[in-house]
């Protein structure tokens, strides 16, 4: 049984550019959940996919976007990245949306310089 | 809505000494609890979880919690911590009707020392 992978690790850019973050969810698993970690905050919920429809969202800009695939795969795009998105981005995978084995991926830390 | 307070931001403590990491939560309708630890530059691992049942729960490595609806709390206590035990632990609440996500505390670190 595979767990949650994220890729890239780590990833600087510059304030103003658009950015795309990928996380391969568990195996079975049909839910996958996007996080912000800010430096000394806990994780801040950005939105929810189920079955490759958005069927929630946290208090994030609509610059913030997402996918996810067929496979149940999912993309996070941030477009006109400011210097305070930088943080840990963290993907959570999940068998349905009432099921709480929530399982976490190690992260993507993303600067904006 | 729901929220979730830590109240400790850091704890420190010596190795074999006991250790409670306090949360509260406030929610209008009834919560699933969780405990997630977090270890320098990784993702979050869940510690324990309460969903039902015994309103105490425990972990494969000796930490153990404790729903209390009363006092709306849910304490994450060990007997004797261990150096490897340092990390950030973050505790977590979901509503247990309809649709909803994961809503996490601000974290306190554990620091063990020798």
């Amino acid at each position: 049984e595979t767990g949650v992978t994220q890729s890239p690790t780590h990833l600087i850019k510059t304030r103003g550019q658009q950015v795309t973050l990928r996380c391969s969810s568990q195996s079975g698993h049909n839910t996958v959940s996007w996080y912000q970690q800010a430096l000394g905050q806990g994780p801040q919920f950005i939105f929810q996919y189920y079955r490759e429809e958005e069927n929630g969202r946290g208090n994030f800009p609509p610059r913030f976007s997402g996918l996810q695939f067929p496979n149940y795969s999912s993309e996070l795009n941030v477009n006109a990245l400011e210097l305070d998105d930088s943080a840990l981005y963290l993907c959570a995978s999940s068998q349905g949306q009432a099921d709480y084995g929530y399982t976490f991926g190690s992260g993507t830390r993303l600067t904006v310089v | 809505a729901q929220s979730v307070t830590q109240l400790d931001s850091q704890v420190p403590v010596f190795e074999e000494a006991p250790v409670e990491l306090r949360c509260n939560y406030s929610s209008s309708v009834s919560v699933y609890l969780f405990w997630y630890v977090q270890y320098p530059n990784q993702g979050l691992q869940l510690l324990l979880k309460y969903l039902s049942g015994s309103t105490l729960v425990e972990s494969i490595n000796g930490f153990e919690a404790e729903f209390n609806k009363s006092q709306t709390s849910f304490h994450l206590r060990k007997p004797s911590v261990h150096i490897s035990d340092t990390a950030e632990y973050f505790c977590a609440v979901i509503m247990n009707s309809g649709y909803s996500t994961l809503t996490f505390g601000k974290g306190t670190m554990l620091l063990v020392s020798p």
